[in-house]
């Protein structure tokens, strides 16, 4: 049972264009929400996160919306760059444990 | 400032072998973590530490141990490989327990054959 879906395994931006990469959870008791970047043959990198007690967070070119409500939160980049593309993954926790539950990515391609 | 190191980066371990992972942070972090990523799937909880001492399962502990003597070691060991094991292995630490403040390590490839 995937408590955090990310539904596109891919998706292909213009560079310049926006990028919006979508995330879905199940959990309601999830209050605490975060995306990671990865590149080939690396660890994740924390990018921005939002608590559940806001509806956006910014952070420069990055914009994280949560829709508590229809348990949905996105992440918006713009203007996307060629060092952009990489593998965005969502996490979510609650405050009843420590453990962080992941998404399976979203791999996002720059076109030039 | 290295963050989080991992070795080996690449390993092929026959079924029945043990090896261990290590993992090692010179951040003084509290919290460290064992994650495992399988093909198309997120980050799975193997083990974690809120301190030296002090180890606790995930989601996914079966077939492995830990131990964390020193803040800055987290060795993983894996006893008996199987082949439902090929993954690949990434450490992180943090200050907090929340993730924003995770680091990660670049990841252990291990094939099971």
């Amino acid at each position: 049972d995937q408590q955090v879906k990310q539904n596109s395994p891919s998706l292909s931006v213009q560079e310049g264009r926006i990028s919006i990469l979508n995330c879905d959870y199940t959990n309601s008791m999830f209050d605490y929400f975060l995306w990671y970047k990865k590149y080939p043959a690396e660890g994740p990198t924390f990018l921005i996160s939002i608590s559940s007690i806001k509806d956006k967070n910014e952070d420069g070119r990055f914009t994280v919306f949560l829709n508590k409500s229809a348990k949905h939160l996105s992440l918006h980049i713009v203007p996307s760059q060629p060092g952009d593309s990489a593998v965005y993954f969502c996490a979510a926790s609650d405050d009843s444990n420590y453990q962080l539950i992941w998404g399976a990515g979203t791999k996002l391609i720059i076109k030039p | 400032n290295a963050g989080v190191t991992q070795t080996p980066k690449f390993r092929i371990l026959k079924i029945g072998q043990s090896m261990t992972l290590q993992c090692a942070q010179d951040m003084n972090h509290n919290y460290m973590y064992w994650y495992r990523q399988d093909p198309g799937m997120g980050l799975k909880l193997i083990y974690y530490s809120v301190g030296a001492g002090i180890t606790d399962k995930g989601e996914v502990p079966n077939g492995y141990n830990v131990s964390r003597s020193t803040t800055e070691d987290f060795p993983l060991r894996l006893e008996l490989a199987a082949p439902s094991q090929t993954s690949v292995y990434f450490c992180a630490s943090s200050y907090t327990d929340r993730g924003y403040g995770y680091t990660f390590g670049s990841g252990t490839r291990l094939t099971v054959v």
